[in-house]
């Protein structure tokens, strides 16, 4: 029990279909994190929220979008999605302090994520 | 450029056997965070260490060793007598002081078999 839970853990959805992925961190962090998973690929950063605020969005389509709606919860909306889309997503959460010259650098503590599928 | 190496992509180790996975890292910062985390089958990122660029001491908890190498730029991971448990995809990963979002940059991942 890592205390970060994503739902659905499966999800197979159609090109044309409209889906939202949870995660609930119960943790007592600030910040909240996406990732997307490919075979043979680093992680890939998606989203980051800091204290609700998105901080970074690096390059994502707009067929994903972010929704952090208090700092326990992280929505990842996806329509109109790609086969490519395909991929294990990943979220993760920290507990970031916000020093001069930056953010701490804490650990990332993830959940065990949402294997998707898009036919 | 890849910011993380992880030059093994699959290691297969006899049980009780030794193993040692690679990382080697590039920044141009004097601070930075080094992590390694492990994920089993289940899907989750287990956090297993992380160690900041002024601590070169080497670390040792139970089977696991860390050896952090400046002057190669390298952060590699050891099991000793490695048990079929250990079985998953080890990641190594990079955090830079000049990066005010918390980006964690990984490897690309080795993934261990130990074989009963």
């Amino acid at each position: 029990e890592t205390g970060i839970t994503q739902t659905p853990r499966h999800l197979v959805m159609g090109m044309t279909n409209k889906k939202s992925l949870k995660c609930e961190q119960h943790l007592g962090h600030n910040a909240m994190y996406w990732y997307k998973q490919s075979a043979k690929k680093p992680l890939e950063l998606m989203f980051v929220y800091n204290f609700k605020e998105q901080t970074e969005n690096n390059s994502v389509p707009s067929r994903f979008s972010p929704e952090c709606p208090n700092s326990s919860h992280l929505f990842l909306h996806l329509h109109t999605l790609q086969p490519e889309d395909s991929a294990l997503y990943l979220c993760a959460s920290s507990q970031d302090s916000r020093r001069r010259g930056g953010l701490a650098k804490n650990i990332q503590y993830f959940g065990a994520g949402t294997r998707l599928s898009v036919l | 450029a890849q910011k993380v190496t992880q030059a093994q992509t699959e290691i297969s180790v006899v049980e009780k056997e030794d193993v040692t996975l690679d990382c080697v890292y590039e920044t141009r910062d004097t601070t930075y965070y080094l992590f390694w985390y492990k994920q089993p089958p289940s899907g989750e990122l287990v956090f297993l260490i992380r160690r900041n660029s002024f601590d070169e001491q080497n670390e040792i908890s139970g089977r696991y060793s860390w050896n952090f190498q400046k002057s190669t730029s390298s952060f590699n991971f050891t099991i000793t007598a490695s048990q079929v448990v250990d079985s998953a995809v080890y990641f190594c990963a990079l955090s830079e002081s000049a990066n005010t979002g918390n980006q964690f940059y990984f490897g690309t991942g080795t993934s261990l078999t130990v074989i009963p």
